[in-house]
């Protein structure tokens, strides 16, 4: 079956505008996880959902960043007047249940790299 | 504070060679570990886990680690690496009492023909 997949693969953008990033999990998985990679950085946890509530955000680095998602599937990470500190690659995530069985194995997507000029 | 360390950036191995892939962790209960994979242009693929038992955790693609309670960690070992295992190795502990996943830095590998 399809794994994960996110849309776009690469985003270019102008300081202080803002983008919307879209992750779609694997079917059947009702936990979805964002991360963000940056330049000589390992992976830093943003949020997670189990279904479509999100019981995690403290991860979000600011305000200007917020992700929801609809019908358990689709998540979308917007990020509000974006800065050049937000230049990363946005990667995706999903697992068959919650943190509360973290030992479920995450899948990942590809990831979204965004660039903010 | 719930950390996970990967005190290497790169790490060179001849191919044929064993390697080893060094993981340490810090956290308040019992620690749930996992390596995780990324080659050049794709996202990250799972390895292997330790949740409980046998502290000898067999993985994808010939890999293994052992978890090592006393010493707290959690290092990736193959017996003879491939050219092809050159990628980017990352370390990742989770904690039910803090209830967050947290990555290391991760680690290239570089496999020499």
């Amino acid at each position: 079956g399809a794994g994960v997949s996110q849309s776009p693969s690469n985003k270019v953008t102008e300081k202080g505008k803002d983008v919307e990033l879209r992750c779609d999990p694997i079917s059947g998985h009702t936990a979805l996880y964002w991360y963000r990679q940056s330049l000589g950085q390992g992976l830093e946890f943003l949020i997670y959902f189990q279904g479509n509530s999100a019981p995690d955000k403290s991860g979000l680095p600011s305000d200007r960043f917020s992700a929801e998602r609809t019908g358990g599937s689709v998540s979308t990470l917007t990020i509000q007047r974006t800065q050049q500190e937000d230049s990363a690659v946005y990667l995706c995530a999903s697992s068959l249940s919650s943190l509360a069985g973290a030992t479920d194995t995450q899948y990942f997507g590809p990831g979204t790299r965004l660039t903010v000029l | 504070a719930q950390s996970v360390a990967q005190p290497e950036d790169q790490v060179n191995v001849a191919e044929g060679n064993p390697l080893t892939v060094k993981c340490t962790y810090s956290v308040s209960g019992n620690p749930y570990l996992f390596w995780y994979v990324q080659y050049p242009n794709r996202g990250l693929q799972f390895l292997l886990k330790y949740i409980t038992g046998d502290n000898l955790v067999k993985g994808s693609y010939g890999f293994e680690a052992e978890f090592n309670k006393s010493q707290t960690s959690f290092h990736l070992k193959k017996p003879s690496a491939l050219v092809s295992d050159s990628a980017l190795y990352f370390c990742a502990v989770f904690s039910n009492r803090d209830d967050k996943i947290i990555f290391g830095k991760g680690t290239r590998l570089h496999i020499l023909p």
